[in-house]
Order: structure tokens, then C-alpha cells, then sequence
């Protein structure tokens, strides 16, 4: 079985920019989430979705950053316009719902984001 | 309030050394989940082990062992006869229940390097 998919690996933009990230879940997943990841901050929980829809957006750091999620199978994550301390490793991870609670969250590789 | 404390940043042991990394963790939920995710040079985050706040047993799955205290609010991870290969950056993690009661929200510690030398 194929695990989270994330595209691009590897994002180079120049600030100002539109970047949009994109995310794969595990199939037959029902949450998604994507996080953050910088030096600074760690790791941070930016969104989560169940069975498409945002659960909790607490965590988008203000109105530059978007989430969609369209479908089971696919979620973008967009940024515009982007600025340099936007830069960061973004990751995408989804579970299974459990009758009880939470399961575990399982990892894409991430796609590294440099705004110049 | 919840947080999650990996109070070493980094830690370097010669192969073959045992090595424990700690992880205290804050929360005032009742029913909480506590998770141990290892992140590698090459970047991706390998899920290891979850473990829920009713179930104190320590687990070992071959070298890798936790020890989960609820009165010290700790859960230590311990790497026997370290290799190379564990080299890595290990982050704890705390679920938080969301407004609909589910655990899906996690916090991270802020990791501990772990470098094994040979």
C-alpha cells in the first residue's frame, strides 16, 4: 500500500508568490492533517480535516494560508502570497477513524518550502 | 494548557550504548495518547509507537522499549545496543481532545538528536 503522497518534494519561489502543496492520504483514511515544521517553532499542527471538511484551523498562522480538501483522496495547501518566513518543511499526515477516539497518524515526506 | 518537554536537544553515544530519551508531558485531560515518531537524516517522520493514558504497561519491541509513568508524567524511550542507524532526530507527541471529545489534535516536543557514533 502506497502511504501519504506529497508533491512537491522540493518548492523554490519567490516571495509574492502563489504556492500550493498537495497531499495524497493513505486510501480509505478519514482524517487529514497538515503540519509545519521550522527551526523555531517545531513541528505545529496547521489544519485538520474528517471525511473532507475542516475540523480545526486554529493553527494557520493568518489569512495567507488556505486548505481545501475536494475529495477523499486529495488536499492542497496554498499560500499566497508567500514570504520568506513562510519557508519550512510542510507535512501531510492522515489516520483511520476509531469508533474510540484517535488512531495513529501516519507521515508524507514532506515538501520543502523556500520563499526567497 | 498542554505541552510536551524533551528536555535534550542532543545526545551522542557510541554504538552499542544503551540510551534513554525523556519526554514529560502536561495535560488535564483524563483520556490522552502519547506517541513517539522518529525523523531520520533523509526527512520523513516514522510513526514507533502510541500508547494510550489508561494502559501504563511498558512495551518492548526488540531493541526499542517505553516506559510509560503516569505519576511522573513521563514517557522515557530507550534504545538498547545502539547502531548507527538510529541516528535520528525523536519527537514525543501529546493527542489533545477536540470540542467533539476525539484525540486527533497533536502536540510535538521539539525533538532530541540522537547521533551514534561508531
Amino acid at each position: 500500500d502506497a502511504g501519504v503522497i506529497q508533491s512537491p518534494r522540493h518548492e523554490v519561489t519567490e516571495m509574492g508568490q502563489e504556492v500550493t502543496l498537495r497531499c495524497k492520504p493513505i486510501s480509505g483514511h478519514d482524517y487529514l492533517f497538515w503540519y509545519r515544521q521550522t527551526m523555531m517553532r517545531g513541528l505545529e499542527l496547521l489544519i485538520y480535516f474528517n471525511n473532507n471538511v475542516p475540523i480545526d484551523d486554529s493553527g494557520m498562522p493568518e489569512d495567507r494560508f488556505s486548505a481545501k480538501m475536494p475529495n477523499a483522496s486529495f488536499s492542497t495547501l496554498k499560500i499566497q502570497p508567500s514570504e520568506p518566513r513562510d519557508s519550512a518543511v510542510y507535512f501531510c499526515a492522515s489516520s483511520l477513524a476509531q469508533s474510540v477516539s484517535t488512531d495513529t497518524q501516519y507521515f508524507g515526506p514532506g515538501t520543502r518550502l523556500t520563499v526567497l | 494548557a498542554q505541552k510536551v518537554t524533551q528536555a535534550q536537544t542532543e545526545i551522542s553515544v557510541v554504538e552499542k550504548e544503551d540510551v534513554t530519551l525523556d519526554c514529560v508531558y502536561e495535560t488535564r485531560d483524563t483520556t490522552y495518547y502519547l506517541f513517539w515518531y522518529k525523523q531520520p537524516p533523509s526527512g520523513e517522520l516514522v510513526f514507533l509507537i502510541r500508547r494510550n493514558s489508561f494502559d501504563e504497561q511498558n512495551e518492548i519491541s526488540g531493541r526499542y522499549s517505553w516506559n510509560f509513568q503516569k505519576s511522573t508524567s513521563s514517557f522515557n524511550f530507550t534504545i538498547t545496543a545502539s547502531q548507527v542507524v538510529d541516528s535520528a532526530v525523536y519527537f514525543c507527541a501529546l493527542s489533545e481532545a477536540d470540542s467533539g471529545g476525539s484525540n486527533y489534535k497533536l502536540t510535538f516536543g521539539k525533538g532530541t538528536l540522537l547521533t551514534v557514533n561508531p
